[in-house]
């Protein structure tokens, strides 16, 4: 079975922070991963995703995330935070009609 | 812009009551999602349609029925619900296999 694990259930950074969200996967193949974001009361939106093609994936509003098959993780960074970054993410793996997701981690941002 | 949409945005019904979500999606996508989602957790999954016919159930209660009436729509009838099954319902939709679900904004439920 595929899984994925947010290390982190709150993460509190300050304006211009760098920003780091990790997620590490448990695959039997050669997964499809995802980060979506949710701001409150809405619904999920798709920031990026990795398909097997480039390790490195930019996404939407300045994030990207590494595939590292080595370390099974994609962890999500954002060099520099901002207020409007302040939401909930979810990690999320593939599986054929499926997607599993993490816990989630809630990013805070204070000034 | 948003190609998932669904309605209606709130919706507060009795235990007796019975209502009905609905989504629509303009994506030309053939598989389409429901998902529960509590507070401070993440999505679970209910029902999958795929090419308008059921392929999955999550062992959802039956006060719980799905219908996919084309390709397009995509509906959840509710009827006698009970206060736990207050949540946040959200519709997404994809291609086939592994391809990216692209969700709706979702519909706020209580239950009274």
């Amino acid at each position: 079975a595929q899984s994925v694990t947010q290390l982190g259930s709150h993460v509190s950074v300050s304006e211009g922070a760098l920003v780091l969200l990790r997620c590490n996967y448990s695959s039997s193949v050669p997964p499809y991963l995802f980060w979506y974001v949710q701001y409150p009361n809405q619904g999920l939106q798709l920031l990026l995703k990795y398909t097997s093609a480039a390790t490195l994936v930019k996404g939407i509003n300045g994030f990207e995330a590494e595939f590292k098959k080595s370390e099974t993780s994609f962890h999500l960074t954002k060099p520099s935070a901002h207020m409007s970054d302040a939401a909930e993410y979810f990690c999320a793996v593939s599986t054929a009609s499926k997607l599993t997701f993490g816990t989630g981690t809630r990013l805070q941002v204070t000034l | 812009d948003t190609e998932v949409t669904q309605t209606p945005k709130h919706l507060v019904m009795g235990m007796t009551n019975k209502k009905s979500l609905k989504c629509e999606q303009h994506m030309g996508h053939r598989a389409m999602y429901w998902y529960k989602q509590k507070a401070k957790k993440p999505p679970e999954l209910m029902f999958v349609y795929s090419y308008e016919k059921l392929s999955i159930n999550e062992s959802v209660p039956s006060r719980f029925s799905p219908e996919c009436p084309n390709s397009s729509l995509l509906n959840l009838h509710l009827h006698a619900l009970q206060p736990e099954d207050s949540a946040l319902y959200l519709c997404a939709t994809s291609g086939q296999g592994k391809d990216t679900q692209y969700f709706g904004p979702g519909t706020r439920l209580t239950v009274l």
